[in-house]
Parts: structure tokens; sequence; C-alpha cells
């Protein structure tokens, strides 16, 4: 069962564009990380953010995180033809860190 | 480096037979996982390691068998392949025992089952 859910699906933007895409979980979390992954690739990741945060940046990256609407939002600036990926977020107690399903973001020159 | 390491990449396999993926990671990590990857089901957990001689079931650990051989090496074996397990294999590895943090994956073992 997937803890995380990303929306939209699925996001095609042009490039120089920001892409936002959000996680929804259910339980109580620790800590929700993000990972990127690049066609045919293993994932990745990108920055994590702790249950007492409410906004981290990284780079162009910046995540936000709501404990009490229990959700997460990943802000890409600047998009980047290289940012074509498909990005996750994962939650989890201990070991038993699940993933959502996705979201899969183009950016188009 | 080269963190962690799958092999092979990829795999056919027939109704039946057996198989073992292999993975090593070179970062001295305490603890490995082995997820599944299917199109619109995201990652899922099959089995994972704390630590060197222990291992858990994760959310889908029917039909595979793990081993932590080392502290390096952590193996996942199918006994008797079911193309119910066509599917993309990613290990990864953490630095704790307790889990929660960053995973450093694998390029993914892909096996198709006829």
């Amino acid at each position: 069962s997937q803890q995380g859910e990303e929306d939209p699906q699925a996001l095609s933007i042009q490039e120089g564009e920001n892409a936002t895409m959000n996680c929804s979980y259910k339980t109580s979390i620790n800590n929700l990380q993000w990972y990127r992954q690049n066609s045919g690739r293993g994932l990745v990741h990108l920055i994590l953010i702790r249950s007492n945060e409410r906004e981290k940046h990284s780079g162009r990256l910046r995540v936000t995180l709501d404990t009490s609407k229990k959700s997460s939002s990943l802000l890409i600036t600047a998009s980047r033809a290289a940012d074509t990926a498909s990005y996750f977020c994962a939650t989890g107690g201990g070991n038993k860190l699940t993933f959502g399903t996705g979201t899969q973001l183009k950016v188009e020159l | 480096n080269a963190g962690v390491t799958q092999t092979p990449k990829f795999q056919v396999l027939k109704t039946g037979q057996s198989m073992t993926l292999q993975c090593a990671q070179d970062m001295n990590h305490n603890s490995m996982y082995w997820y599944r990857q299917d199109p619109g089901m995201g990652l899922r957990l099959i089995y994972y390691s704390a630590s060197e001689g222990t291992t858990d079931k994760g959310e889908v650990p029917n039909g595979y068998n793990v081993s932590r051989l080392n502290k390096r090496e952590f193996s996942l074996r199918l006994e008797s392949a079911a193309p119910s397990q066509t599917s993309v294999y990613f290990c990864a590895s953490s630095v704790g025992t307790r889990g929660s943090g960053e995973l450093f994956f694998g390029e993914g073992s892909r096996l198709t089952v006829l």
C-alpha cells in the first residue's frame, strides 16, 4: 500500500517555467523524502525534510511540509530539459520506507 | 566508488526457473533493501536487512528469499519464477540501522518471466 500519493500524475512545462508537484500521505511521519528517477535509471535522493521543518531549499528545489494537512510539495524553479524525470515522495517508519506512484515531469525546449 | 551495484541488469526466465539477483554496496552502509517497481504501482518493498545477519519482510515478500551474505552484499532469490514477478528490481542501501535516512539505489535489474 502506498503511504504517499503524488499529484499530478504527469506534468508538461516549458523550459524556464516552474514545476510544482504535491504529495499527500496518510499517517504521521518523522520525515519525508523526495527522489528523482530518470528513464531507465535508479532513484536518486533529492531532499529530506523533517516533521518539525516547514520549508527546505536545495539549489533550485524548494520543499514544503504541512503536517496538519499531511501534505508536501516540491517546487523546481527555472526548469531545464535535464529535469525531465519521474519524481517520488517517500515516507515511512524505520526501515519500511514507502514510495508513491510518482509524478512524470516533462520539460520541453 | 561504485555505490550500489546490481547484477544482472537484464534477465529472461521461463516460468518455474530460479535465479538470484546480486547486490553489493561499497559505502559501508548498514541497511540494505530490495524493491520492485511496476507501472502504476510505484516501488514496493520486498525485503530489507537492517544489519549484517538480519533480514525482515517488507510489503510483498511472497515468492522471494533473501540472504545478507556480509555487510556489503544482499541477494534476492526467486525459487520458482512466475509471470507476476516480471518487474524491475532495485537494490538500495542506507547508512543507519533504523532507516528513515537517505537511500542510495542501484541501476535496477529488469526481469521478464515468460
